[in-house]
C-alpha cells in the first residue's frame, strides 16, 4: 500500500513561532498533496493543498514547500497563534484515482 | 457546518454485535468514502463508492461492508465487532469521479464514534 509518512508526532511552540510539520511520500504517481485541518471532535478540513509542478504555495499564514525530487513537502505556519492549536494531516492522491492516503497526522500546540 | 452528515454521532456496543453508520454527503457530491481513526493513528481508507458502485477498497476487514443508495447516502456495516474496532469512522464525500488526474477535494463529516466494550 502507497504510504506517506508525517514527522513530528507532536509539536509545541510559542505564539508567534513558525512550527514546521514534514511529510515524505513513495509513490511517485501522486498528483494532489493537500493539508487537513482537525480540532478535537470535527472532522477533517481541507487547509491548504499543492500540485507537484509548483514548488511552494502560500495561503495566509500557511505556506507548503514541495520538492519533487525528494518526493517531500511540508506545511509551515507563520505567526502562530494558540487558534491553530489542533492536528494536522498531510495527504496525497493517486493519478488513478481520487482516495487519499494520509500521514500519521501531528497534534500541534501553540501557547500563549 | 461541512454539508456531510453522519449518524450516530456516538455509539456503544458489545463485542459481538453489528452496528451501522450512516452517511449523507454533500449536495452534488457523487462519490463517498469512509475512513477510520484510532487512537494515536492517522486516517486509514476503508472504501469508496462512486454514484452506487464501489470505485476503490483500502485496508477494509471483510467483517465490514458498505453500500452507496440510489440517493447516494451510504451506509458503513461493522459485524462481530471487536474491541480493536473502538475508533472515529469518518465519511467524506467529494464531486471527484476518480477517473482522471486533479485535485480532488474530500468534504469530512463529524465522525461516528464506536465504542465496543
Amino acid at each position: 500500500q502507497q504510504q506517506v509518512k508525517q514527522s513530528p508526532q507532536s509539536l509545541i511552540v510559542q505564539k508567534g513561532g513558525i512550527p514546521i510539520i514534514n511529510c515524505a511520500y513513495e509513490n511517485t504517481a501522486f498528483d494532489y498533496f493537500p493539508w487537513y485541518q482537525q480540532f478535537p471532535g470535527k472532522g477533517p478540513a481541507l487547509l491548504i493543498a499543492i500540485r507537484p509542478d509548483v514548488s511552494e504555495k502560500k495561503e495566509g499564514r500557511f505556506t507548503i514547500s514541495f520538492n519533487k525530487s525528494a518526493k517531500q513537502f511540508s506545511l509551515h505556519i507563520m505567526d502562530s497563534q494558540p487558534g491553530d492549536s489542533a492536528t494536522y494531516f498531510c495527504a496525497a492522491k493517486e493519478t488513478s484515482g481520487s482516495r487519499l492516503t494520509f500521514g500519521e497526522g501531528t497534534q500541534l500546540t501553540v501557547n500563549p | 457546518d461541512s454539508g456531510v452528515t453522519q449518524t450516530p454521532k456516538h455509539l456503544i456496543t458489545a463485542t459481538g454485535q453489528r452496528v451501522t453508520l450512516r452517511c449523507s454527503p454533500r449536495s452534488g457530491d457523487l462519490s463517498v468514502y469512509w475512513y477510520q481513526q484510532s487512537l494515536d493513528q492517522g486516517l486509514q481508507f476503508l472504501i469508496q463508492y462512486y454514484n452506487g458502485e464501489e470505485r476503490a477498497k483500502g485496508n477494509i476487514l471483510e467483517r465490514f461492508s458498505a453500500q452507496q443508495f440510489p440517493d447516494l447516502h451510504s451506509e458503513l456495516n461493522l459485524s462481530s465487532l471487536e474491541l480493536g474496532d473502538s475508533a472515529l469512522y469518518f465519511c467524506a464525500s467529494s464531486p471527484e469521479t476518480g477517473l482522471g488526474a486533479g485535485a480532488n477535494v474530500l468534504t469530512f463529516g463529524a465522525g461516528s464514534r464506536l465504542t465496543v466494550l
